[in-house]
């Protein structure tokens, strides 16, 4: 079975203070791993695809990065715009059906 | 603007009744999918249609059903067997198997 787990559950930061989310998993065999804001009483919003293991992608201040176990979400000197909740989902590489599966998320809140 | 339409935003539901949630895309996706998100937990997977006249359970499908009767419209019924209907319900779609599947903002619904 296709488990996602993300950490830390929540975490609180000042503006400018740089820090990672972490994204562990484990599937079999991966299509496609991805990253998500959530604001509140909204739909995900995608922000990233990531394939294969080394694989980097870079959006304003937020930097995905993938190895063959977990994902890490960088984000270089947050501002408060950044305040959202972070999910990450899984595509296995098996079936047709594109389905995703979905950690409970990261909720960040970046202060003044 | 091409995109993703949940109506309503907010649905309440009396005892032993049915309510259905309306999903409408213009964004020509083959594939569409209904999610549940409760407090704490992931999004869990209630169903999804690949193709006109056609769609699967997912992992929560008890106490659902939908119909796929035209490309841009995927609705979803909460019946009255389901008796914990409360949750944010989210509908999304994709094109092909490698690009990500994208959200409309939710449908909140509630027992009165």
């Amino acid at each position: 079975e296709d488990q996602v787990t993300q950490s830390p559950e929540a975490l609180r930061l000042q503006e400018g203070e740089s820090s990672s989310l972490n994204c562990s998993y484990t599937v079999s065999g991966l299509r496609g791993l991805f990253w998500y804001r959530q604001d509140p009483g909204k739909g995900p919003e995608f922000l990233f695809t990531l394939y294969s293991a080394g694989e980097e992608k870079e959006k304003e201040r937020l930097k995905a990065t993938l190895t063959k176990k977990e994902s890490f979400l960088h984000i270089t000197a947050p501002k408060p715009e950044d305040s959202a909740t972070y999910l990450c989902a899984v595509q296995a590489n098996t079936g047709t059906a594109s389905k995703l599966t979905f950690g409970t998320g990261t909720r960040l809140q970046v202060t003044l | 603007d091409g995109g993703i339409t949940q109506s309503p935003k907010y649905l309440f539901r009396k005892e032993g009744q049915n309510v259905t949630l309306s999903c409408e895309q213009n964004l020509n996706h083959d594939a569409m999918y209904w999610y549940r998100q409760d407090p704490g937990q992931g999004l869990r997977l209630i169903y999804y249609s690949q193709i006109v006249n056609d769609f699967q359970k997912g992992d929560i499908a008890e106490g659902y059903s939908v119909s796929r009767e035209k490309k841009e419209s995927f609705p979803l019924t909460v019946t009255s067997a389901q008796k914990n209907p409360t949750a944010f319900y989210l509908c999304a779609s994709k094109t092909n198997n490698y690009q990500p599947q994208h959200f409309g903002d939710g449908t909140r619904l509630s027992i009165l």
